[in-house]
């Protein structure tokens, strides 16, 4: 399976604790993207890298939130001192944007996150 | 500010009849649109997608038809099968593809 994977799917922590995600995007695709989504609500941007530049930042990133994309591959979303109002699905997608063809952005199954 | 928006959160629809799902959006430099679909549990799966130099986009049962001068894209999905039950998603993005927005979703059943 090719596809964009992202590792845990799930995660409970208690409010306080720190988490990290992580995020394999498709091989080939050059632009990686964090979005959350909670209930009822479209996927939201949250910053996007071109390679392992991270070009772009939502306002709802907070101080908390931080992302890496250390080699142009797989990326990880840190958060720090988790709040209740952090529980959301994070999904990760993954995008090549250039050339003749660009291709569509792919999305992984996602972290589903509770903050107990 | 919401710049993507499907008004309908739910539609039912017959086995074999046409689903028509709409989506309107704000931001006139919106050059790319996209339609997922998204099942419990998972990650929203691409569909297709429409570029602003073209009005319509078929692929199978799915047709994209856009509207650049009301702001309103939609999807129909003909016919419709009880399988394609499902949250579907529009989004848009500019040229640049640097964000992608996207709407709150509109639930989709079919009833066989």
């Amino acid at each position: 399976d090719t596809g964009v994977s992202q590792d845990p799917r799930h995660k409970i922590t208690k409010r306080g604790q720190n988490v990290t995600f992580r995020c394999d995007p498709i091989s080939e695709h050059n632009r990686l993207y964090w979005y959350r989504q909670t209930l009822g609500q479209g996927p939201e941007f949250l910053t996007y890298f071109q390679n392992e530049a991270q070009l772009e930042k939502s306002r709802l990133l907070s101080d908390r939130f931080s992302a890496e994309r250390p080699k142009g591959s797989f990326s990880t979303l840190e958060i720090q001192r988790t709040e209740q109002g952090d529980s959301a699905m994070y999904l990760c997608a993954s995008h090549f944007v250039g050339g003749p063809s660009t291709d569509t952005q792919y999305f992984g199954p996602g972290t589903r996150l509770t903050v107990l | 500010d919401q710049q993507v928006k499907q008004n309908s959160p739910s539609l039912s629809v017959q086995e074999g009849r046409i689903s028509i799902l709409n989506c309107d959006y704000t931001n006139s430099m919106f050059d790319y649109f996209l339609w997922y679909k998204k099942y419990p549990a998972e990650g929203p799966t691409f569909l297709i997608s429409i570029s602003s130099i073209k009005d319509k986009n078929e692929d199978g049962r799915f047709t994209v038809f856009l509207n650049k001068s009301a702001k309103h894209l939609s999807l129909h999905i003909v016919p419709s099968q009880p399988g394609d039950s499902a949250v579907y998603f529009c989004a848009a993005s500019e040229y640049n593809f640097n964000k992608f927005y996207f709407g709150s979703g509109t639930k989709l059943n079919v009833k066989p």
